[in-house]
């Protein structure tokens, strides 16, 4: 059975720091992995993609990606209150346009 | 430019009845995809749509769950009879890009059977 775990938090970390999520996933032949954020009450909202090993950023979000470890992480920097969620690990299994695997997601608390 | 339109946001029903969730996919993406979300099981998906034919479905939970897509910017989920266990977020999901295949969801039904 195809897997993607996080550890559930709560993960606190004082405003201004650096916010480090990270993510597992057991299906080698995984080829897309993606970060969605959501608000309580809310959809999960698309943060961040990644589909080759290394890091990609974008603003204050670098998402890093090793295939041979299965490790999928989310560097979120300089961190508001607002980035106060729980962010979701996703990963696209097959490669093509399939459903997504979720993990059930990191609440980030970020303390003023 | 509008996102995927899910309705409606709120249904409570009673157990043995029938529940209908509709959605509207942004225009011109070709794969729709139905999640649901609980606390206890996350965020799974149940079935998914390509140009309006369900491709996978194994993770409709029993017979009482049925979607359809009878064109390119309508889908219904419907579950007959509804049992509390079935009490979740249900959300349409969309996607047209096959280079990325990004997925936008939309706000959700979160349905109670009592």
């Amino acid at each position: 059975q195809k897997e993607v775990e996080q550890n559930s938090g709560p993960l606190s970390v004082p405003e201004g720091a650096i916010a480090s999520l990270n993510c597992t996933y057991s299906d080698r032949g995984s080829q897309s992995f993606f970060w969605y954020r959501q608000y309580s009450g809310k959809s999960p909202e698309l943060i961040m993609s990644i589909y080759s090993n290394g890091d990609k950023e974008d603003g204050r979000f670098t998402a890093q990606l090793n295939k041979a470890s299965q490790y999928v992480s989310l560097l979120i920097r300089d961190s508001q209150p607002s980035d106060s969620a729980t962010y979701l690990c996703a990963v696209n299994p097959g490669g093509g346009a399939d459903g997504l695997t979720f993990g059930k997601g990191t609440h980030l608390i970020i303390q003023p | 430019d509008a996102g995927v339109i899910q309705s409606p946001r709120h249904e409570v029903t009673e157990m043995g009845q029938e529940v209908t969730l509709r959605c509207k996919p942004i225009s011109g993406h070709d794969y729709l995809f139905w999640y649901r979300q609980t606390m206890m099981r996350g965020l799974e998906l149940l079935i998914y749509f390509n140009n309006n034919v369900p491709i996978d479905d194994s993770g409709m939970p029993e017979d009482r769950f049925s979607a359809k897509m009878p064109n390119a910017s309508f889908s219904t989920l419907k579950i007959q009879p509804s049992e509390p266990r079935d009490s979740a977020v249900y959300f349409c999901a969309s996607t047209m890009d096959p280079a990325s295949y990004e997925q936008y969801f939309g706000p959700g039904t979160r349905l109670t059977v009592t």
